[in-house]
């Protein structure tokens, strides 16, 4: 089983839905990311999460260190939003004295006009 | 202020050969990550540095290696080249002290094809 769980793998949505990308690892961590990638390979860095809600203009990312679970949400969905998203998670290695980081598969989104 | 570069953006090795990348970071930045992203495995950290010091590094064999110079820049060396390190190779910098402000900004990429 993987450290970091993405789903879907894949969404397409309306222009205007409100989209919601799930993320769950099974390590404890420092830190959680969120990035986006557009074709072509750019990675913009969305958020960076220790703890509760972040948001960013229509970005909304949350974090329940408890349940190990992080979520994305985007706002009145537009097309420009269409990338891959890809949550990592940023984890002590065994002694403590190094981190390493270790990313989700990414979710495909697609959204139509 | 300019962003990250990196070159070559794109190369084309055969097995068996060495490759240099390389990564000039956001000016003031003082730390480079090295990451690999291919179809069947993702985005997989290599390394980092910081202040000239490798100061982490992913599960790697020791054909990949790095280095950082004084002014920040960096660059990967990957020797005896096989098929499956055909990838993209993305480099991003930070400040690097850690914290919520420590965004990474990713350059572009380098697209390596072993033949």
């Amino acid at each position: 089983k993987n450290e970091v769980e993405q789903s879907p793998q894949n969404l397409t949505a309306q222009e205007g839905e409100f989209i919601t990308i799930n993320c769950s690892y099974s390590v404890g961590i420092s830190a959680l990311h969120w990035l986006q990638q557009h074709p072509g390979g750019g990675i913009v860095s969305l958020f960076m999460l220790s703890s509760g809600k972040k948001k960013h203009g229509r970005l909304i990312a949350t974090i329940n260190i408890q349940e190990k679970h992080s979520s994305l949400h985007i706002t009145a969905s537009h097309p420009r939003d269409s990338a891959v998203y890809i949550c990592a998670v940023r984890s002590w290695t065994s002694g403590g004295s190094n981190y390493k980081l270790t990313f989700g598969k990414g979710t495909l989104l697609t959204v139509n006009p | 202020k300019a962003g990250v570069t990196q070159t070559p953006r794109y190369l084309i090795k055969t097995r068996g050969q060495q490759v240099t990348l390389s990564c000039s970071p956001i000016s003031g930045h003082r730390s480079v990550s090295w990451y690999q992203q291919t179809p069947g495995q993702g985005l997989q950290f290599l390394f980092e540095y910081f202040s000239e010091t490798q100061r982490n590094k992913g599960n790697f064999p020791g054909r990949f290696s790095g280095r950082q110079f004084s002014n920040s820049r960096s660059e990967m060396n990957v020797s005896t080249l096989e098929l499956g390190d055909s990838a993209l190779y993305l480099c991003a910098s930070s400040l690097g002290f850690g914290g919520a402000r420590d965004t990474q900004y990713f350059g572009p990429g380098t697209r390596l094809t072993v033949l």
